[in-house]
């Protein structure tokens, strides 16, 4: 089945600074890639995604780019600002097939 | 719009003891799914009903059980308690199987003693 790998498990960064979370799958059929924030004490709730037949999306400060060929994704944050602390998770499955696969997550401080 | 609600929010058991997660959905969703989410572990597929009548095992279904009892209700039944137990669990729904966004609902704290 699917594995999905997420790093760093921890990244703090400087308001204003750029952040970056890698992840990486193992199932090449693997066709749709979101990325979830969770507040402290609230729910997951979904940020961007992408799907296999597009290279990069953008939404205002977020960004997420695919590589299929290595099976890898990032999610790429611009101009942090504190409300963007909290913990991120990378998503990887096939659509209609078998539920999404999480990473571990990784916590983002941004430090004021 | 409630979106996706689950109850309790928190409970407290001893080992052994029996209980039941509820969660309910008012999108007219298809798909819903249990997780549970522990510290370091990432959120961790329980069980999931990808349609209204079908329940299928995820990634760590060992002490549990699951009942979709119609299109709304998605219920989480631990029989037996265990320690390992405790987590957070969290319920969510999607309008298809894995071709959208998931909602979830605000969690249950579960503690086991």
């Amino acid at each position: 089945g699917e594995n999905v790998e997420q790093h760093p498990s921890t990244l703090s960064v400087q308001e204003g600074d750029s952040a970056v979370i890698k992840c990486t799958y193992s199932d090449s059929a693997s066709n749709y890639f979101p990325w979830y924030k969770q507040e402290l004490g609230k729910r997951p709730q979904l940020i961007i995604d992408i799907r296999s037949n597009v290279g990069e999306k953008k939404d205002q400060r977020i960004a997420v780019t695919l590589n299929k060929t290595a099976k890898h994704f990032s999610l790429h944050i611009t101009e942090t600002q504190p409300e963007d602390s909290a913990v991120y998770f990378c998503a990887a499955g096939l659509s209609g097939n078998t539920p999404l696969v999480f990473g571990k997550g990784t916590r983002l401080s941004v430090i004021a | 719009n409630a979106g996706v609600t689950q109850t309790p929010k928190f409970q407290v058991l001893k080992t052994g003891q029996s209980m039941t997660l509820q969660c309910a959905q008012d999108m007219n969703h298809n798909s819903m799914y249990w997780y549970r989410q522990d510290p370091g572990m990432g959120l961790r597929l329980i069980y999931y009903s990808a349609s209204e009548g079908t329940t299928d095992k995820g990634e760590v279904p060992n002490g549990y059980n699951v009942s979709r009892l119609n299109k709304r209700e998605f219920s989480l039944r631990l029989e037996s308690a265990a320690p390992s137990q405790t987590s957070v669990y969290f319920c969510a729904s999607s309008a298809t199987e894995n071709t959208g966004e998931l909602f979830f609902g605000e969690g249950s704290r579960l503690t086991v003693l």
